[in-house]
């Protein structure tokens, strides 16, 4: 196992195109996050799934953001109608659980143009 | 107020130097980890801990559960180790993050 995977790696689009990201967790892990950051800031949280199961979602999270993860193995988050502040690291991390060690990805970079 | 809560914000050492990075929380927490993130953004876990103390090489790392407040040290710091380096909490199901700390290492 490689590890928690994201794709793509960059992505560049135009504002109001619909865009959507792709993660791979480690194949064993039940839990999957996703995170957003910006520059100079910490992460922030936005999703997360317990196997297929979407347990919570954040405020940050709004009604043009949807994630899913169809058969509790990878995980996609899609965003429409960009708009310039949706520019950031789209970060994705795995675990077994909720209390044991996280592994992350290593993020796509949206730039909303 | 941040629920967590990291000191220095950036810190600026010299090749050979024992560095201390600070993290304090407001709540209570079942674990916490230290992070190490490159440029391009790829985060690495180095640390998850609950109680005590935890080395692993060169990087060791503390946490007072009472006190709410966690260290990493790095002793004979090198310029590779320049990274942001962030603090981040397990409350409830998901991790809550401190903003980093930008460690600059000078040859």
């Amino acid at each position: 196992d490689t590890g928690v995977s994201q794709d793509p790696r960059h992505k560049i689009t135009k504002r109001g195109q619909n865009v959507t990201f792709r993660c791979d967790p480690i194949s064993e892990h039940n839990r999957l996050y996703w995170y957003r950051q910006t520059l100079g800031q910490g992460p922030e949280f936005l999703t997360y799934f317990q196997n297929e199961a979407q347990l919570e979602k954040s405020r940050l999270l709004s009604d043009r953001f949807s994630a899913e993860r169809p058969k509790g193995s990878f995980s996609t988050l899609e965003i429409q109608r960009t708009e310039q502040g949706d520019s950031a690291m789209y970060l994705c991390a795995s675990s077994e659980t909720a209390a044991t060690e996280a592994f992350f990805g290593q993020g796509t970079r949206l730039t909303v143009v | 107020k941040n629920e967590v809560e990291q000191s220095p914000q950036n810190l600026t050492a010299q090749e050979g130097e024992f560095i201390t990075i600070n993290c304090s929380y407001s709540v209570g927490i079942s674990a916490l980890h230290w992070l190490q993130q490159h440029p391009g953004g790829g985060i690495v876990s180095l640390f998850m801990l609950s109680s005590g103390k935890k080395k692993h090489g060169r990087l060791i790392a503390t946490i007072n559960i009472q006190e709410k407040h966690s260290s990493l040290h790095i002793t004979a710091s090198h310029p590779r180790d320049s990274a942001v380096y962030i603090c981040a909490v397990i409350i409830g199901s998901r991790l809550t993050f401190g903003e980093g700390t930008q460690l600059t290492v000078n040859p």
